[in-house]
Parts: C-alpha cells; structure tokens; sequence
C-alpha cells in the first residue's frame, strides 16, 4: 500500500547531538513537509519542498536542515543548534505544491535528555 | 472552537449524540479547507475538505459548514462513537500557495460512554 513512512518512531537524544528523521513516501507526491507539533499546539512548518533538490524554509526553520535528492525522500536534521527540540515531528507530502489534501506519516518523538 | 495557545479547548459528548467542532480561521483569501483528525500518538488523518465555492458538504457520519463572511468552519459528526475521540484540526490554504497548510490549535473531542 502507498504511504508515508517515517522513522524512527521514537528518538532520544543527548544535548549537542545531531538527529535525522526519516520520512520516505511511495505515493508519488511532487511536495513534502516537515511539521513540528508540541502539547497543545497546531502544527507549524519547518522546511517544505516542491522539486527535487529544491527546499524552503518555514516558520520555524533555525536549528533544522534537511535535503531533496530523492523524490521519495526527505529527511530532516534536527541539528544542536536547535534549542528546544523535544517534540513531535510530523511529515507530509502531497501531489502538487498548492492544491489537495497534505497526507501524513505517523510522527517521530525526539526527547532530548 | 479553536484558538492559538497552550491549551487545548475541549468538548465532551455523550455516545450516539451529535458533535459540532468549531474554527474560526484566519486569512480571507483562503479558498480551500480540510479538517483533520488526530489520535494521540499518531499522525492525522484526512477527514473531509471543502472549496470556498461551497457553504455545504457532505461526508459519511460527517458534515463541514463553511461561513465566509465570518470566516467559520465548523464540523459536525453525527452519531458520535468512541472511536471519534480524538483531536480535531482544521486547516486553511490559499490557491497558489505551495507553502503550506494552516492549521488551528485543534479541539479535543472525548466520547463519554
């Protein structure tokens, strides 16, 4: 079955670490997404990317990098520079960049001890 | 209904009665409008969308009203189980902007037996 695959599911990590999430999808989708989610909140954008080697940043794109060299793939590094990193990362994708429903993974927890 | 902030807004139902979920959504120009759902854990799942084109539309179990002059969504579901429970988000989008979906804080929903 098409979907979105994200890994791991569960993540910890040391301050100063580095950590990428995975996020593949075998649907064919041009656009994908990275969201941030913490208790209480909506979901707010990290990093977007419409084309092959080619990303945006979002709303909350410090501390965060990711890479397009795959359609199917786009992992995000959530690097030492980001501050407050525990939380739940969500990624998404869909078919064009500006229309249609966003279909989502099932979410990565990173808890950094 | 939905709101920016830390805490979530609640609602409580009993099984079998009907649930209505509000969100007041932010920019005019928007023109296309999904709500979600979201188990704890998990990532969310596509409910139902809307165009701004409509003021009705219809689903199974599940009904979105869009009021534009207010800048409304509301979602209603009929029947309501306990395999509803779950958060609620609605989202906005503006045609030709690939950037992204903008999501409300969302609406827990808890179905009392």
């Amino acid at each position: 079955d098409g979907g979105i695959t994200q890994s791991p599911k569960y993540l910890f990590r040391k301050e100063g670490q580095n950590v990428t999430l995975s996020c593949e999808q075998n649907l064919n989708h041009d656009a994908m997404y990275w969201y941030r989610q913490d208790p209480g909140q909506g979901l707010r954008l990290i990093y977007y990317s419409q084309i092959v080697n080619d990303f945006q940043k979002g709303d909350i794109a410090e501390g965060y990098s990711v890479s397009r060299e795959k359609k199917e793939s786009f992992p995000l590094t959530v690097t030492s520079a980001q501050k407050n990193p525990t939380a739940f990362y969500l990624c998404a994708s869909r078919l064009q960049g500006s229309t249609g429903e966003l279909f989502f993974g099932e979410g990565s927890r990173l808890t950094v001890l | 209904g939905e709101s920016v902030g830390l805490h979530l807004p609640t609602l409580s139902v009993q099984e079998g009665d009907n649930s209505i979920i509000n969100c007041a959504y932010s920019n005019s120009a928007s023109d296309y409008f999904i709500w979600y759902k979201q188990e704890s854990g998990k990532g969310p799942q596509f409910i139902i969308d809307i165009r701004s084109n409509m003021d009705k539309r219809q689903g199974q179990r599940v009904t979105v009203l869009l009021n534009k002059t207010v800048k409304h969504l509301s979602l209603q579901i009929a029947a309501t189980q306990p395999g509803d429970s779950a958060v609620y988000f609605c989202a906005e989008n503006m045609e030709g902007s690939a950037r992204q979906l903008t999501f409300g804080s969302g609406t827990q929903l808890t179905v009392l037996p």
